[in-house]
C-alpha cells in the first residue's frame, strides 16, 4: 500500500526564518514520483515540484529547496527566508504505477510579519 | 492558457438533497480526475477518466455518487442523496495523458466547497 505521512500539522514562524516541512512515504513500486503542492487560502492546489524515484539530486528553486533521500523514504521541503506570502497548507504526494496521487494530510505554515 | 474551470464555487444544501458539480478541463487534456478534500485532510481521488472512459473509481461511493464525462471533455459529479459527511471541497484536475505514459502533471481547478446541513 502507498502512504504519505506529514507529521507536522502546523508550523508557525516569523518572517525571514528558515522552515523545513517533513514528508515520509511508503511504496512498493520501484518507479514512483513525489510531489509538493501548495494550497493557499483561495483553495487551489499549486504544483511546486515533481521528483522521480531515480533522481536523488537535491533541487533548489529560489527560496525553495527539496531534499530527497530514498534511504529514509523522505522528501523534505525547505523554505529559506520565509515570507508572509508563503503562508499556506503544503501537501506532499506520491504517485506510483498509476497516475493516482496519494496525498499526505498537509502541513499548515503560518508566517508572521 | 486557461486553467481548469469548476462551478459552482460554493454550494449549501440540506442532507438528502441532490447536488451536481461541473468541471471543464484544460483544452486537449485527455485525463480528468475528481478529488474529495475533507477539512483537515489531503485530497482523495474519487474517480479518474481517460477520454470518456473510467479508469479508476475504486474510491467512489457508488450508492450515492456518480460521474460522467460525455464526449471526453467536460465532466459532472453528482451526489444523490447527500449526507452530512459529504461536506468537503471537490477538486477537479486534468492532465495531458494518463496511465501508461511518462508522468504528466495534474493541473487543479479552484474547487467547489460543499456544505451539507
Amino acid at each position: 500500500a502507498q502512504k504519505v505521512t506529514q507529521a507536522q500539522t502546523e508550523i508557525s514562524v516569523v518572517e525571514k526564518e528558515d522552515v523545513t516541512l517533513d514528508c515520509v512515504y511508503e511504496t512498493r513500486d520501484t518507479t514512483y514520483y513525489l510531489f509538493w503542492y501548495k494550497q493557499p487560502p483561495s483553495g487551489e492546489l499549486v504544483f511546486l515540484i515533481r521528483r522521480n524515484s531515480f533522481d536523488e539530486q537535491n533541487e533548489i528553486s529560489g527560496r525553495y529547496s527539496w531534499n530527497f533521500q530514498k534511504s529514509t523514504s523522505s522528501f523534505n521541503f525547505t523554505i529559506t527566508a520565509s515570507q508572509v506570502v508563503d503562508s499556506a497548507v503544503y501537501f506532499c504526494a506520491l504517485s506510483g504505477d498509476t497516475d493516482k496521487l496519494i496525498f499526505g494530510t498537509g502541513t499548515r505554515l503560518q508566517v508572521f510579519p | 492558457e486557461a486553467g481548469v474551470a469548476q462551478s459552482p464555487r460554493y454550494k449549501i444544501i440540506e442532507k438528502r438533497q441532490s447536488v451536481a458539480f461541473w468541471c471543464n478541463p484544460i483544452s486537449g487534456h485527455a485525463t480528468l480526475y475528481w478529488y474529495q478534500q475533507i477539512l483537515g485532510q489531503g485530497p482523495k481521488l474519487l474517480i479518474q477518466f481517460q477520454n470518456n472512459g473510467v479508469v479508476d473509481d475504486s474510491q467512489l461511493p457508488k450508492d450515492r455518487f456518480s460521474a460522467e464525462r460525455l464526449k471526453g471533455v467536460d465532466s459532472t459529479l453528482k451526489i444523490q442523496p447527500a449526507k452530512l459527511e459529504d461536506s468537503a471541497v471537490y477538486l477537479c484536475a486534468s492532465s495531458l495523458v494518463g496511465r501508461g505514459s511518462s508522468y504528466n502533471e495534474q493541473f487543479f481547478g479552484p474547487g467547489t466547497r460543499l456544505t451539507v446541513l
